[in-house]
């Protein structure tokens, strides 16, 4: 089984500051996609990164997926209260079962006032 | 409006008991697959599904069984739940698109408590 470690595993912080969370694997990935889970919901996706060094922006969000395609980071401007949620990294890899996603252990962001 | 719908979203039972949580799609998505979700693991994969009557096996499949008769359909069956079960499941379809790989669609989750 191939592991995304993610880190920091908790995070909380004021609004308007920036933040980065990491996601780190030994294992090389075909895509690498970033989730955001608030309570009582499913993950939603943000991001598919499929290139190695890519990086894409989504508003305040800025995603980069490694050169080697092993790791990724998420970096967070000015970030909002509306921010808060746990964000997923996922690596996809081709099996004999299609394209397989691996999730990561998520990282629990709290923005406060 | 695109949506992955499961079944129940809260569940307390027994030991033993079976129970099937249901999920259902709206997206003629060919790929379905069934997640557990538990602190500091993630989500990860049980069972997975490529089409209709396609099943296999994910990461965590011990005490679970799925089935696939039609497209839109994949419940989830427990048939003796075990308290270690005790968890929150997701339910998602997926489709793959060129250059993003599989870009999945999950359900609203099911909250199971196995006493």
């Amino acid at each position: 089984t191939q592991l995304l470690e993610q880190s920091p595993q908790f995070l909380s912080i004021q609004e308007g500051e920036n933040l980065t969370v990491y996601c780190n694997s030994s294992s090389v990935f075909s895509s690498l996609q970033w989730y955001r889970q608030e309570p009582g919901e499913g993950p939603v996706l943000l991001v598919t990164v499929v290139t190695g060094g890519e990086v894409k922006k989504l508003k305040r969000l800025t995603f980069q997926f490694g050169d080697a395609r092993k790791d990724s980071s998420l970096h967070i401007t000015a970030a909002q209260t509306g921010d808060t949620g746990l964000y997923l990294c996922a690596g996809g890899h081709l099996t004999g079962g299609g394209n397989k996603l691996t999730f990561g252990t998520g990282t629990q962001l709290k923005v406060e006032l | 409006e695109a949506q992955v719908t499961q079944n129940p979203r809260y569940l307390i039972t027994v030991t033993g008991k079976k129970l099937t949580v249901t999920c259902s799609q709206n997206m003629n998505h060919e790929y379905m697959s069934w997640y557990r979700q538990d602190p500091g693991l993630g989500l990860r994969q049980i069972y997975y599904s490529m089409n209709v009557e396609v099943t296999d096996k994910g990461d965590v499949p011990e005490g679970y069984k799925v089935s696939r008769k039609e497209k839109r359909n994949f419940p989830l069956i427990l048939e003796s739940p075990s308290p270690n079960q005790t968890s929150l499941y997701f339910c998602a379809s997926s489709l793959s698109l060129p250059g993003q790989g599989n870009i999945q669609y999950f359900g609203a989750g099911t909250r199971l408590s196995v006493l």
